[in-house]
């Protein structure tokens, strides 16, 4: 079965630091694909970045951007400059395909990151 | 914004109580899903539908039942109440689209079980 681990369960940074999110995932599946979801203090979940096995390219947006090794299999995620509203909880998520034939999200446990001021 | 409304938001029952949940969504999407968020476990699948009346069960099913009688409502029903299923509820969609389109998610019904 799929698998997702963030090993870091809480994140403390100050303004300005640069963060790095870690995710590692187990999949026996030779294309899934991967996902980050963000989760404000406001609760919502939104959606980040969607990623497929097959395109390692690292993806820059802004101050967001994504690391994606599959010899590793982890999908690292670092916020530049991190700011007071990048304040959440993030989620990874990997894709797994069901017996039959839909797709459900499997999460990993999330990562608590508080920036400060 | 996804069309996808879930009602009630919050939500206090007692133990042994039948509560239903309800997600709605606008935009006929086939694939529907809910998961429940607590702290420690990060989100996980109890149910998900595949189109009307076609569900199937996710990892943490027990003493959960669903039901999609129409493609925009899928109903998620504890038959009666446990303390453990105090959660915050999360309904969602999958559009669909080239490869793994991702799910959109509703706002969330927050339940306690007293």
């Amino acid at each position: 079965a799929q698998k997702v681990t963030q090993a870091q369960t809480e994140i403390s940074v100050v303004e300005k630091e640069d963060v790095t999110l870690d995710c590692v995932y187990e999949t026996r599946d030779t294309t899934y694909y991967l996902f980050w979801y963000k989760q404000p203090p406001s609760g919502e979940l939104v959606f980040l970045i969607r990623r497929n096995s097959f395109d390692e390219q690292n993806e820059i947006s802004g101050r967001y951007s994504w690391n994606f090794q599959k010899s590793t299999s982890s999908f690292n995620f670092t916020i530049t400059a991190s700011q007071v509203v990048d304040s959440a909880v993030y989620f990874c998520a990997l894709s797994e395909l069901t017996q039959g034939g839909s797709e459900k999200l499997v999460f990993g446990k999330g990562t608590k990151l508080t920036v400060n001021p | 914004d996804a069309g996808i409304t879930q009602s009630p938001r919050h939500k206090v029952t007692e133990t042994g109580t039948p509560v239903t949940l309800r997600c709605h969504q606008t935009e006929n999407h086939r694939y529907m899903y809910w998961y429940r968020q607590d702290p420690g476990h990060g989100l996980r699948l109890i149910h998900y539908s595949y189109g009307v009346k076609d569900t199937d069960k996710g990892e943490v099913s027990d003493g959960y039942s669903v039901s999609r009688s129409k493609t925009e409502d899928f109903l998620l029903t504890l038959e009666s109440a446990t303390s453990s299923q105090t959660s915050v509820y999360f309904c969602a969609i999958k559009p669909l689209g080239s490869g793994s389109s991702p799910l959109h998610f509703g706002n969330g019904t927050r339940l306690t079980v007293t």
